[in-house]
């Protein structure tokens, strides 16, 4: 089974800062998936990204950026510029091939915002 | 319809009391999942549905029951619940097979917020 630590617990910044969230992932698979969602406080997850392990490009999505590295099995998300309404927890999660595709999501890193 | 509905949104409910959680997909997905997530805590799979079969079940107490009525729809019944069972129950649906993946992902529902009293 395949394993996700996102050691940050909580991070604080003040608008404008730039903040990256922290991923490791632990797999014996040679194909896998990863994905990042956001949960603001109203609870529902949304969708941020998905990345396969063949594909190690870095993502950019506005504000959003992503570095996937398979030699450290990191996949670490960067807010550029952050604003109040990042706040949110953020999950990364692979997905489990021996559990009918579930995800296995990490602890999760709650961010705040400040102004 | 790029959505997963799940209603109710918020559910109080007693001990005794009967209720069911329903999520409903018209993406045809062929895999639907349920997860419970407590406060602060991640979310943790329930069960997963595929092809309307039951594939998965994490060892979830009996109170729980899952069904899949047909392939656009999941049903969570509840029944004697205990208060520790108050969580956000959120539904999830995916194409179900490896390489759907690479073009699709996941999709989730908003949850339901479920009180136990």
């Amino acid at each position: 089974a395949q394993k996700v630590t996102q050691a940050q617990t909580e991070i604080s910044v003040v608008e404008k800062e730039d903040v990256t969230l922290d991923c490791v992932y632990e797999t014996r698979d040679t194909t896998y998936y990863l994905f990042w969602y956001k949960q603001p406080p109203s609870g529902e997850l949304v969708f941020l990204i998905r990345r396969n392990s063949f594909d190690e490009q870095n993502e950019i999505s506005g504000r959003y950026s992503w570095n996937f590295q398979k030699s450290t099995s990191s996949f670490n998300f960067t807010i550029t510029a952050s604003q109040v309404v990042d706040s949110a927890v953020y999950f990364c999660a692979s997905l489990n091939s021996n559990s009918g595709y579930a995800l296995n999501f990490g602890k999760g890193t709650s961010l705040l915002v400040t102004p | 319809d790029t959505e997963v509905t799940q209603t109710p949104k918020h559910l109080v409910m007693g001990m005794t009391n009967k209720k069911s959680l329903k999520c409903e997909q018209h993406m045809g997905h062929r895999a639907m999942y349920w997860y419970k997530q407590k406060a602060k805590k991640p979310p943790e799979l329930m069960f997963v549905y595929s092809y309307e079969k039951l594939s998965i079940n994490e060892s979830v107490p009996s109170r729980f029951s899952p069904e899949c009525p047909n392939s656009s729809l999941l049903n969570l019944h509840l029944h004697a619940l205990q208060p520790e069972d108050s969580a956000l129950y959120l539904c999830a649906s995916s194409q179900g097979d490896w390489d759907s993946f690479s073009n699709y992902g996941y999709t989730f529902g908003s949850g339901t917020r479920l009180t136990v009293v």
